[in-house]
């Protein structure tokens, strides 16, 4: 079965400064996986995903991540952090059934 | 039309009344989902419809029963619900059916619940 670990449940840094969310999976087969974002009170917006093609993806508002496959890790970074980038991040591998495995979420928290 | 739609924003009900949530995309897509999403936590699925019939219903209680009219619809009744239902109730589909691992889902604003 797959599953989803995302290593910090709070990750507070400066604006300008580096952002990097961890992420780790499990998976039995090549998987698909995505991060998704939510700000307060809203939906879910996707920021990137990887499905088996380049093992750099780059998504919007300057993210990117990484798929490692001896690592098993999918980790979210972007260069400098805005204001804008609080919100909630959840990274989300895809079963082969369609059926999406979410993380616990991490909160990104950005200080002037 | 990139966007998957919800009404209402908000609902406020009673433990006796009966309401529906509504969802509605344009995209094409063959697969709506319902999720439930309590605060600070990730969504849970609640129900998934594939082209157009029920698909998996991951035991959720019968006070929510799920409705699918057609391929761009899907509505969430909800009749004698408990204060703990009280959450943000999310939508989403994707273009295909359930089966394929690369199953992007795109969700909608959500529904603010709250049971008094």
């Amino acid at each position: 079965a797959q599953s989803v670990t995302q290593l910090d449940s709070h990750v507070s840094v400066s604006e300008g400064t580096p952002v990097l969310l961890r992420c780790n999976y499990s998976s039995s087969y090549s998987p698909s996986l995505f991060w998704y974002v939510q700000h307060p009170n809203k939906g879910l917006q996707l920021l990137l995903k990887y499905t088996s093609a380049a093992t750099l993806v780059k998504g919007i508002n300057g993210f990117e991540a990484e798929f490692k496959k001896s690592e098993t890790s999918f980790h979210l970074t972007k260069p400098s952090a805005h204001m804008s980038d609080a919100a909630e991040y959840f990274c989300v591998v895809s079963e082969y059934t369609g059926k999406l495995i979410f993380g616990q979420g991490t909160t990104l928290q950005v200080k002037p | 039309d990139t966007e998957v739609t919800q009404t209402p924003k908000h609902l406020v009900m009673g433990m006796t009344n009966k309401k529906s949530l509504k969802c509605e995309q344009h995209m094409g897509h063959r697969a709506m989902y319902w999720y439930k999403q309590k605060a600070k936590k990730p969504p849970e699925l609640m129900f998934v419809y594939s082209y157009e019939k029920l698909s998996i219903n991951e035991s959720v209680p019968s006070r929510f029963s799920p409705e699918c009219p057609n391929s761009s619809l899907l509505n969430l009744h909800l009749h004698a619900l408990q204060p703990e239902d009280s959450a943000l109730y999310l939508c989403a589909s994707s273009q295909a059916g359930l089966a394929g691992g690369n199953n992007e889902q795109f969700f909608g604003p959500g529904t603010r619940l709250t049971v008094l």
